[in-house]
């Protein structure tokens, strides 16, 4: 079946410093991806929803400007967090569906860990 | 606004017990509906998910979803669960114009052998 993956898995940085996480679909191409935010024993937060070749739409509460989306190409949206603070240390997960946006087939990334010192 | 509840923070059963999760959504529109499985260290997975037709959906590892639209709800539910099935369960929504999927806080389901 289709697969997203993200690097890094897990990623631990100083405050104040910026982290770059990837989300790929590995076999399929895909004009939107989703990104999300888990926090521990919680459920997912989505945070912004990338759209290839235009701009991210944030959800309510969302900084643009803290996290940064690009999807620059079908397989690839990056999130940047930037200036990462402790408070932004979590799980983030990126999604993406297949066929266009059809979302029978929204296929989950394995996560990224970041821990923010 | 699009939300999803789901009202067990924490089930924990017996093998062989009946297993129902409740999940309630509140949306104007057409609905998608989805329920995920989180195992320990896992990706999440779809375990069902339902758009139209016949509103009892059948999914994976023997878990059954039924859509009562006048109750906004779609229960989960397994006739027998078994320790391999303690996992995080999330439910999803989908709707349509706002072209998103929201998930529920999810139900931690522990089974104890």
């Amino acid at each position: 079946g289709a697969v997203v993956s993200q690097h890094p898995s897990r990623v631990i940085c100083k405050s104040g410093t910026s982290v770059k996480i990837e989300c790929r679909s590995l076999d399929f191409q895909a004009t939107t991806m989703f990104w999300y935010r888990q926090f521990p024993k919680q459920s997912l937060m989505l945070m912004a929803t990338s759209n290839e070749g235009s701009k991210a739409t944030y959800e309510q509460g969302v900084e643009k400007d803290k996290f940064l989306i690009n999807h620059a190409s079908l397989t690839l949206s990056t999130l940047t967090v930037t200036s990462a603070h402790p408070e932004d240390s979590s799980f983030y997960i990126c999604s993406a569906p297949n066929r266009g946006g059809n979302t029978d087939t929204q296929y989950f990334g394995p996560g990224t860990r970041l821990t923010v010192l | 606004a699009q939300s999803v509840s789901q009202h067990n923070h924490h089930v924990i059963l017996s093998e062989a017990a009946s297993l129902e999760l409740g999940c309630n959504y509140s949306y104007g529109g057409t609905v998608n509906l989805f329920w995920y499985v989180q195992y320990p260290g896992q990706h999440l997975q779809l375990l069902l998910k339902y758009f139209s037709g016949d509103p009892l959906v059948k999914g994976i590892k023997g878990f059954e979803a039924e859509f009562i639209k006048s109750k906004f709800s779609f229960n989960l539910r397994k006739p027998s669960v078994q320790w391999s099935d303690t996992a995080e369960y999330f439910c999803a929504v989908y709707g349509s114009s706002a072209s998103k999927i929201i998930f529920g806080s999810g139900t931690r389901l522990s089974i104890r052998p």
